[in-house]
């Protein structure tokens, strides 16, 4: 069983502010790590793909980084806005089961104004 | 495009009863998943398709749970009887292939109660 894990479980931050979460997963046979972005009652968006070690990537004031040696991707938020408010989720692909995506149990962020 | 399409968005029935559930992938995506996402466990994946053949069923929880994928074009999740602890929202997903950049396109969920 594939170990994917994200911190924290939850956060709550006033708007403006900047924040970042964690996924670890695990460093070996890695393929590609995925983050996606699931508002209430929608259904999970891609946000990136990661594939290299040190790899970076942005969409407007969303980044994320990747370790895959030490089995590690940050995201972060860059004055966090009440539309940012959702549940984030990194997804780990394997060399052996490149077609499947094993997610963590999420961060849920909170933004107030 | 209509994206992936799941019917019924909300599904309310008895314990014991059958229940069925839908999807319609992206039309030409060659991949066909289905999760189950539930507080404790997250969003846990239940079986895939390739090209309408299961591939890999590892995650069904158990014999009362099956799936069909008859033709590219739709999928059958189906609990038969159906039990309280299924409760969960059912998603279906699909993706035109395994490459580095390939992402998993979801549909909007069923909501499935079993009292």
């Amino acid at each position: 069983i594939l170990n994917v894990e994200q911190s924290p479980q939850s956060l709550h931050v006033q708007e403006g502010d900047s924040t970042n979460f964690t996924c670890s997963f695990p460093s070996s046979n890695f393929y590609a790590l995925h983050w996606y972005r699931w508002e209430t009652a929608k259904s999970p968006e891609a946000l990136f793909v990661m594939t290299l070690n040190g790899d970076e990537k942005k969409k407007g004031r969303i980044s994320a980084t990747l370790n895959t040696k030490e089995g590690y991707s940050y995201l972060y938020i860059k004055g966090s806005q009440p539309e940012d408010s959702a549940t984030y989720l990194c997804a780990f692909r394997g060399t052996g089961t490149a077609s499947k995506l094993t997610f963590g149990t999420g961060t849920r962020l909170q933004v107030t104004l | 495009d209509a994206g992936v399409i799941q019917s019924p968005r909300h599904e309310v029935t008895e314990m014991g009863q059958e229940v069925t559930l839908r999807c319609k992938p992206i039309s030409g995506h060659d991949y066909l998943f289905w999760y189950r996402q539930t507080m404790m466990r997250g969003l846990e994946l239940l079986i895939y398709f390739n090209n309408n053949v299961p591939i890999d069923d590892s995650g069904m929880p158990e014999d009362r749970f099956s799936a069909k994928m008859p033709n590219a074009s739709f999928s059958t999740l189906k609990i038969q009887p159906s039990e309280p602890r299924d409760s969960a929202v059912y998603f279906c997903a699909s993706s035109s292939g395994t490459g580095f950049y390939n992402e998993q396109f979801f549909g909007p969920g069923t909501r499935l109660t079993v009292l």
